[in-house]
């Protein structure tokens, strides 16, 4: 089975730009989670998806938006970059929300904002 | 490039030697744990996990320990290896109006002597 795929790998935007990240989950997972990571603020969560649906959502500014497509594949987008979002952006599935099972992670989303 | 260990406690670890790694959690309601492995340039990979009512449970060369008592975590390898040298984060899980919330500890990154 394939796993989580994330694209682009790297990314390199101005300030002020927007940029959209995409996840394909693995096959058959419904819920789709984005974390940014830093080394400052270590994972944070930024929002989670179900059957299309925003389930949980993270103390993020609105800058920060996502949505999930019927086949599970999921897209962040951020406007307006600031410096301070040069991060890791991660993306995550699980076979469905509400049941205690491990995340799947894919290799992330490498984003430099100058 | 940017590393994830940059601002981490750092657990360094003769080859062969046995490495215990800590992680304090916060909220008394979580009823799983999850502890993921984060190779450089990678997304965290699922290593082992445990329902909280277990106290221990064992993988190949990994052992989970779970102390409600005092919310404590721990992973532990056995005969070290090279290949184990990563970032270490623990997760606490728990269910909130029907969805699984979950929150990541800082991390721990593991060096590996040889």
């Amino acid at each position: 089975k394939a796993g989580v795929t994330q694209t682009p790998r790297y990314l390199i935007k101005t300030r002020g730009q927007q940029v959209t990240l995409s996840c394909s989950p693995i096959s058959g997972h419904r819920s789709v989670s984005w974390y940014q990571q830093t080394p400052g603020q270590g994972l944070q969560f930024l929002f989670e998806y179900f059957s299309e649906t925003q389930r949980n959502k993270g103390n993020f500014p609105g800058r920060f938006s996502g949505r999930q497509f019927s086949n599970s594949r999921s897209e962040m987008n951020v406007s307006t970059l600031e410096l301070g979002d040069s991060a890791l952006y991660l993306c995550a599935s699980s076979l469905n929300a509400g049941e205690n099972s491990p995340l799947h992670f894919g290799n992330g989303t490498r984003l430099t904002v100058t | 490039g940017e590393s994830v260990g940059l601002h981490l406690p750092t657990l360094s670890v003769q080859e062969g030697d046995n490495s215990i790694i800590n992680c304090a959690y916060s909220n008394s309601a979580s009823d799983y744990f999850i502890w993921y492995k984060q190779e450089s340039g990678k997304g965290p990979q699922f290593i082992i996990d445990i329902r909280s009512n277990m106290d221990k449970r064992q993988g190949q060369r990994v052992t989970v320990l779970l102390n409600k008592t005092v919310k404590h975590l721990s992973l532990q390898i056995a005969a070290t290896q090279p290949g184990d040298s990563a970032v270490y984060f623990c997760a606490e899980n728990w269910s909130s109006g029907g969805y699984q919330k979950v929150t990541f500890g800082t991390g721990t990154k593991l060096q590996v002597i040889p």
